[in-house]
């Protein structure tokens, strides 16, 4: 199993500022992921974080506007850049071990 | 692209009645996975199926895999109020991780 912490757990900002997300698994996983949920939505999937190399991102989703870090096994890092209201969401870290296992979310609201 | 769909997307049952949420898949799934997210928290696993036509049992609950592996059923028997939450299924892409599908919102009236 794993237990993934998240920080901050919540942010409000104002727009056009930025705001990193940290993700820490207290396991080695094989692979993590970065996923955003709207209230009341389901997950959607931003990118795969790649240890040691560039993220995988899905269509929609662009490194200039969400850079991803994975220095190591259990450690990774979302931006989220410029922000506008748009970005206003749940942001969740997720790894894969076994089963795959989900961070309690970075709830950020952007003004 | 890959679409994962569930029927229905909200339900409300008084507590002690049955629930089902049906998951269909636009493609063959290797597998599908189960998830529930109580109100406020994130996804939690519940299970994962992988043979044609499998059936697999959690104490009241019920999954099964369609024989075409494009589908899947959740069945929660005798619903309790700790069942409240969105049961999500999930599929993996050939990227190798996990595409959501839509969930089904459960509320449970005491």
């Amino acid at each position: 199993s794993a237990v993934i912490s998240q920080k901050p757990s919540r942010d409000i900002c104002q727009r056009g500022t930025s705001l990193t997300i940290q993700c820490q698994v207290d396991s080695q996983v094989t692979m993590m992921f970065w996923y955003r949920q709207q209230p009341g939505q389901s997950l959607t999937l931003i990118a795969t974080a790649n240890q040691g190399s560039e993220a995988t991102y899905e269509s929609g989703f662009v490194i200039d506007k969400f850079p991803i870090s994975r220095p190591n096994l259990t450690f990774s890092t979302l931006t989220v850049s410029n922000m506008s209201p748009e970005d206003s969401s749940i942001y969740l870290c997720s790894g894969r071990v076994d089963t795959q296992y989900f961070g309690p979310g970075t709830r950020l609201t952007v003004l | 692209g890959q679409q994962v769909m569930q029927i229905p997307q909200y339900q409300h049952v008084q507590e002690g009645e049955d629930f089902t949420t049906y998951c269909n898949s636009s493609t063959t799934l290797s597998n599908i996975q189960w998830y529930k997210q109580r109100p406020g928290g994130h996804p939690v696993f519940l299970i994962q199926l992988v043979k044609s036509g499998e059936v697999k049992k959690q104490k009241r609950l019920t999954f099964q895999f369609g024989e075409a592996k494009k589908n899947s059923s959740l069945h929660i028997t005798a619903t309790q109020t700790t069942d409240v939450g969105t049961y999500f299924c999930a599929g993996p892409t050939g990227a190798n991780n996990l595409f959501f599908g839509t969930g089904t919102r459960l509320t449970v009236i005491p």
